[in-house]
C-alpha cells in the first residue's frame, strides 16, 4: 500500500523558507507513470495545488506561486521536497503531498498532511 | 485561470436520503472533472475522475456526471459516514478547486 509522509518544520517566521519533504513507501518515486505534487489548504479554507514533479527533475507550478517555489526530488531516497520562500501569514496552511495520477492533474494518493504555521 | 463554483455551500440531508451537489467551470473543462470527499482532520479522498469514473473502492453509491462547465455528483443514498466536504476539482489548465459543499446532517 502506497504511502506518502509529510516532515518537516510546523512553524516558520515571516519572509524566512517554508521546507517539507515527503517520504513515499509502498512504490517508487521513479515510477515512470506518475507525477508527485504538493497541496495547500489554509485552516477552514479550500484546496491549492502548489506544484508538481516528475522523477526525472521536470516541474510545474502555480503561476501564482511560481516566483517563490522550488520542487526538487530525490530517488535515491524516494523522496521529494518543496520550498517556498519570502513566506508571510498568508501562508499559513495543511501542506499535503499527493501522488498524481497517470491519467491527469488529479490526486489518487494523499499524504496525512502538515500543518505549516507562519508567525515571529 | 478557471474558477470553480459549488453549490449549494452547505446541503442537509437524512441518512438514507439522496444528496445532489453540483459543481461549475468558468469556461469548459470537458470531462476533465474530479471530486474529492475530505472528512475533518483527514486528507481528501479521491471519488470520481474523468466526471464520472469511480476511483478504486469507490461505493457504487457515488455518482458523477456532466462535461463542459455543469457537473453533478450524486449521493444515491447517504450513509453516516458520507456527511463531509466535498470538492470538486478540475484538470483541464491548470488544477482549481471549487469552494467544496459540506453535506451534514439534518
Amino acid at each position: 500500500q502506497l504511502q506518502l509522509q509529510e516532515s518537516g518544520p510546523g512553524l516558520v517566521k515571516p519572509s524566512e523558507t517554508l521546507s517539507l519533504t515527503c517520504t513515499v513507501s509502498g512504490g517508487s518515486i521513479s515510477s515512470s507513470s506518475y507525477y508527485w505534487g504538493w497541496i495547500r489548504q489554509p485552516p477552514g479554507k479550500g484546496l491549492e495545488w502548489i506544484g508538481s514533479i516528475y522523477y526525472s527533475g521536470s516541474t510545474y507550478y502555480n503561476p501564482s506561486l511560481k516566483s517563490r517555489v522550488t520542487i526538487s526530488v530525490d530517488t535515491s531516497k524516494n523522496q521529494f521536497s518543496l520550498k517556498l520562500s519570502s513566506v508571510t501569514a498568508a501562508d499559513t496552511a495543511v501542506y499535503y503531498c499527493a501522488r498524481q495520477t497517470s491519467q491527469g492533474t488529479f490526486v489518487d494518493y494523499w499524504g496525512q498532511g502538515t500543518l505549516v504555521t507562519v508567525s515571529s | 485561470e478557471i474558477v470553480m463554483t459549488q453549490s449549494p455551500a452547505t446541503l442537509s440531508v437524512s441518512p438514507g436520503e439522496r444528496a445532489t451537489l453540483s459543481c461549475r467551470a468558468s469556461q469548459s473543462v470537458s470531462s476533465n472533472l474530479a471530486w474529492y470527499q475530505q472528512k475533518p482532520g483527514q486528507a481528501p479522498r479521491l471519488l470520481i475522475y474523468g466526471a464520472s469514473t469511480r476511483a478504486t473502492g469507490i461505493p457504487a453509491r457515488f455518482s458523477g456526471s456532466g462535461s463542459g462547465t455543469e457537473f453533478t455528483l450524486t449521493i444515491s443514498s447517504l450513509q453516516s459516514e458520507d456527511f463531509a466536504v466535498y470538492y470538486c476539482q478540475q484538470y483541464n489548465n491548470w488544477p482549481t478547486f471549487g469552494p467544496g459543499t459540506k453535506v451534514d446532517i439534518k
